[in-house]
């Protein structure tokens, strides 16, 4: 079967560093996706990564390592606004998007 | 990006009532158009993929009498849910995919339907 897994809450100061793994299993890949859901709201989409290698944009990066079924996403001078759900997703060979089940993250001050 | 909207973004019913919930994309044609359905502290469940112009296709478990689906242009894509009970009650999102533009690869999300049936 398919299978994504990603913790299901991380805590965090405000200010730090904090990274979200990710690890699949699919049948097939084309491209795996990091989403923000806040509570009570629609995802919106962080970053797309299709290749293997380090995608930055801004305080975000994410990472992905094919051969490894890995990513994360690495989030950095946290802010309590990014209090949110993280969420993981890889499109599979019948380019359908296999969601993980979302990373909860705390920010404290 | 490309925006999809959803409507209403809240609604209570009675049960035994339906409920119509809308998906539009507002700047490009969206052939397909995916409903999620996502309940407390869970993760986003794929319902159906709806495609413009043909029946929709429903994952396993989800009932396609109960959840009616219609695509009937490449901007609009409706759910509705028939004789709805407590237990329907939930999060319904909606996604389409725009395959003209840059990010083709993203699915943009509707802003979401929060459905509770009293």
């Amino acid at each position: 079967g398919q299978n994504i897994d990603q913790p299901t809450e991380m805590t965090a100061t405000e200010g730090a560093i904090v990274q979200i793994n990710c690890t699949y299993q699919t049948s097939g890949f084309n491209g795996l996706f990091w989403y923000q859901q806040h509570a009570g709201e629609a995802p919106t989409f962080l970053s797309y990564n299709v290749l293997d290698g380090l995608e930055e944009k801004g305080r975000f990066s994410s990472f992905l390592s094919r051969s490894k079924g890995y990513s994360y996403l690495l989030l950095k001078e946290l802010q309590m606004k990014d209090s949110a759900s993280y969420l993981c997703a890889v499109k599979d060979s019948n380019y359908q998007l296999i969601w993980g089940a979302g990373t909860k993250l705390i920010i404290k001050p | 990006g490309a925006v999809v909207s959803q409507h209403p973004s809240w609604v209570i019913c009675k049960s035994g009532t339906s409920v119509k919930i809308e998906c539009r994309s507002l700047d490009f044609q969206a052939t397909t158009m995916f409903w999620y359905r996502q309940f407390p502290k869970q993760s986003l469940m794929l319902m159906a993929t709806s495609n413009e112009g043909s029946k929709a296709t429903y994952e396993q478990g989800v009932e396609k009498d109960k959840f009616l689906i219609n695509h009937a242009s490449l901007t609009l894509s409706t759910l509705t849910v028939t004789s709805a009970h407590p237990e329907d009650s939930s999060f319904y999102i909606c996604s389409a995919r725009d395959p003209t533009g840059r990010e083709s690869a993203e699915a943009f999300f509707g802003q979401g339907t929060r459905l509770t049936v009293v």
